[in-house]
């Protein structure tokens, strides 16, 4: 199975600040990575798929890079909707795999 | 719109038994693969099943093989999942998501707002 790694597990920030989430594959999984987004008790919400194409409606504020091994998702002015629990997911091969989260929280 | 739509969770004993539903709208739910993920309490997000659009592949994660039954009716736009021999550890959110074809990349586009199962006695 192909083991995902987030980091930070969590992460403190403010309004506004310009904030990056990383996520390794313990194999290449060329660009089949996807990023979504969950609040608490609300269903998971996909923003980035393809590893860099942007999910329809997704604010731009949210970007996806990498390929292989490394990828990350930069939100480029954190706004008060953006502090929720993001995680990345392998597609490249199945059994599908997710990082453990980043939680982020309001400094 | 798409919608999805889940049902069926509820309190059960361990070793139990359980059918999930999901109910999508707004979608040709045959252009569709569809999956179920599920949120244990105070965990991240785990995959559980994968059945293809016209349900000819067919995946389960190691924690649910031999278990759980994942099925579809494109008839009714349902997706199912049957949950046999329950254990506490499957005690869950669970979520269908689907998965458009014409993408090439699996992502999951859309997902329901969940349905909590909770093994107990």
């Amino acid at each position: 199975d192909i083991q995902m790694t987030q980091s930070p597990s969590s992460l403190s920030a403010s309004v506004g600040d310009r904030v990056t989430i990383t996520c390794r594959a313990s194999q290449s999984i060329n660009y089949y990575l996807n990023w979504y987004q969950q609040e608490p008790g609300k269903a998971p919400k996909l923003l980035i798929y393809g590893a860099s194409s942007f999910q329809t409606g997704v604010p731009l504020r949210f970007s996806g890079s990498g390929s292989g091994t490394d990828f990350t998702l930069t939100i480029s002015s954190l706004q008060p909707e953006d502090f929720a629990t993001y995680y990345c997911q392998q597609s490249y091969s199945i059994p599908y795999t997710f990082g453990q989260g980043t939680k982020l929280e309001i400094k | 719109e798409v919608q999805l739509v889940e049902s069926g969770g509820r309190l059960v004993q361990p070793g139990g038994s359980l059918r999930l539903s999901c109910v999508g709208s707004g979608l040709t739910f045959s252009d569709y693969s569809m999956n179920w993920v599920r949120l244990a309490p105070g965990k991240g997000l785990e995959w559980v099943s994968y059945i293809s659009s016209s349900s000819n592949s067919i995946y389960y994660a190691d924690s649910v093989k031999g278990r759980f039954t994942i099925s579809r009716d494109n008839a009714k736009n349902s997706l199912f999942l049957q949950m046999n021999s329950l254990r506490a550890e499957d005690t869950a959110v669970y979520y269908c998501a689907s998965s458009p074809l014409r993408r090439g990349t699996y992502e999951f586009d859309s997902w329901g707002q969940g349905t909590l199962v909770t093994v107990s006695s």
